[in-house]
């Protein structure tokens, strides 16, 4: 099993310009995160999902957006890349609430 | 207000030199709570959750431990490939995954 898979895996974008992060789980798994993680600091929730066509506001959620379109994909779409986005993203999922959490290998951001 | 913090920020250890991993938590209830090991580059791997003040569990060369304040990561004789980040985690009844700063272990041979 693939487990939990992101692209790209490195991205430099400009000030300005848009992108999405893909991610796909194999697991069929309901719950689905974005996390970002920055030196020093914990790993902060961005959005997440209870199911398909089901999402939600985590902690930092600003500049941002998302969709659950089917069980396995929850692309994290950035609109408008500023310099306070530059930092690593983490998709991950989880079989339900309170249950661990599998992370896929990450996406290094930069916005320049 | 729910809160993790974890302790040393970084740890440097000999091969062979046990220690402990310290994880601190302030929630107003608590679901569970959650091991994960970070290596460089890669996203968190899951290592242990705990319950229950009490409850043990141990994999290897690691030994995670409860109470009701705080857990343990206890490192016996460790080898260099435990080198990592090892990342703590609070479930809480009504609310989201709280994350630590996590502790940035090095183990020399």
């Amino acid at each position: 099993n693939a487990g939990v898979t992101q692209t790209p895996k490195f991205r430099i974008l400009k000030i300005g310009q848009s992108m999405t992060l893909q991610c796909t789980q194999d697991m069929n798994h309901n719950y689905m995160y974005w996390y970002r993680q920055d030196p020093g600091m914990g790993l902060k929730l961005i959005y997440y999902s209870v199911g398909a066509g089901i999402t939600d506001k985590g902690e930092v959620p600003n500049g941002y957006n998302v969709s659950r379109s089917t069980t396995e994909d929850f692309p994290l779409r950035l609109e408008l890349a500023a310099p306070s986005q530059t930092s690593v993203y983490f998709c991950a999922s989880s079989y339900g609430l309170g249950e661990k959490l599998f992370f896929g290998s990450g996406t290094q951001l930069s916005v320049l | 207000e729910d809160q993790v913090t974890q302790s040393p920020e970084a740890l440097r250890l000999q091969e062979g030199e046990s220690s402990s991993l310290n994880c601190s938590y302030t929630v107003s209830g608590l679901r569970g709570l959650f091991w994960y090991r970070q290596d460089p580059g890669k996203g968190p791997e899951f290592l242990f959750t705990l319950y229950s003040a009490g409850e043990e569990k141990e994999k290897e060369r690691l030994k995670a431990t409860l109470t009701k304040k705080e857990s343990f990561l206890h490192i016996t004789a460790p080898k260099p490939e435990d080198s990592a980040t090892y990342l703590c985690a609070v479930q809480p009844y009504t609310d989201k995954l709280i994350f630590g700063t996590g502790t940035r272990l090095q183990v020399f041979p």
